[in-house]
């Protein structure tokens, strides 16, 4: 059965600094794995993916992931951190033919100014 | 402008009134999928469509209902509403590419919160 582990239900970073927010994830088979974020009231904007090829993925508002395929992880990272990215982020794994999703429960990031 | 629409935004209703959300998208996307997001578990995908008339279970597809007989149009169906159905629902579309496999990204509606007491 697939899964997607988000560990941190909130991250606090200051403003400028980088931030991490942490996926892993267990599939049978190849994961194509993805990033969303949430904005209040607002539905889930796509930032990246990664499908396949270079496991450093870059993706939309500066934000980068590295697939990781033996720690099973897909680590969502940004180098400089904007109060504008306090949101909720949520990965989310596919596999097969790409109908059926999982997501993780969601991290809620904090920046600070 | 591309997007998916979802109608109400807001619904407050009773148990075992049966209620209707529609879901609407104009990208001409095959791919149409359902989600509820709760506190503390995430999003779950209630049910998903791969195209007109081919329709098929996520994992929480209990108490709910769907049709595909228009590309575009997806309604997520609660025959008789219950409290643990209380949750904000999303619909989401993606463009399926040529051949069986697509792992294009999804477009999500702005949400239906839907309250059941």
């Amino acid at each position: 059965a697939q899964s997607v582990a988000q560990p941190e239900d909130q991250v606090n970073v200051a403003e400028g600094n980088p931030l991490t927010v942490k996926c892993t994830y267990s599939v049978s088979g190849n994961p194509y794995l993805f990033w969303y974020v949430q904005y209040p009231n607002r539905g889930l904007q796509f930032l990246l993916k990664y499908i396949t090829g270079d496991n450093l993925v870059k993706g939309s508002y500066g934000f980068e992931a590295e697939f990781n395929k033996s720690q099973t992880s897909f680590h969502l990272k940004k180098p400089s951190a904007l109060v504008s990215d306090s949101a909720l982020y949520f990965c989310a794994v596919t596999g097969g033919q790409g109908f059926s999703f999982i997501f993780g429960k969601g991290t809620r990031l904090l920046v600070k100014p | 402008e591309a997007q998916v629409t979802q109608n109400p935004r807001y619904l407050i209703t009773v148990t075992g009134k049966k209620l209707t959300v529609t879901c609407s998208q104009n990208m001409n996307h095959e791919y149409m999928s359902w989600y509820r997001q709760d506190p503390g578990l995430g999003l779950r995908q209630i049910y998903y469509s791969m195209n007109v008339e081919v329709t098929d279970k996520g994992d929480v597809p209990e108490g709910y209902k769907v049709s595909r007989k228009e590309k575009r149009n997806f309604p997520l169906i609660l025959e008789s509403p219950s409290p643990n159905q209380t949750s904000l629902y999303f619909c989401a579309s993606k463009v399926k590419a040529r051949g069986l496999v697509s792992y294009n990204e999804q477009f999500f509606g702005p949400g239906t919160r839907l309250t059941v007491l």
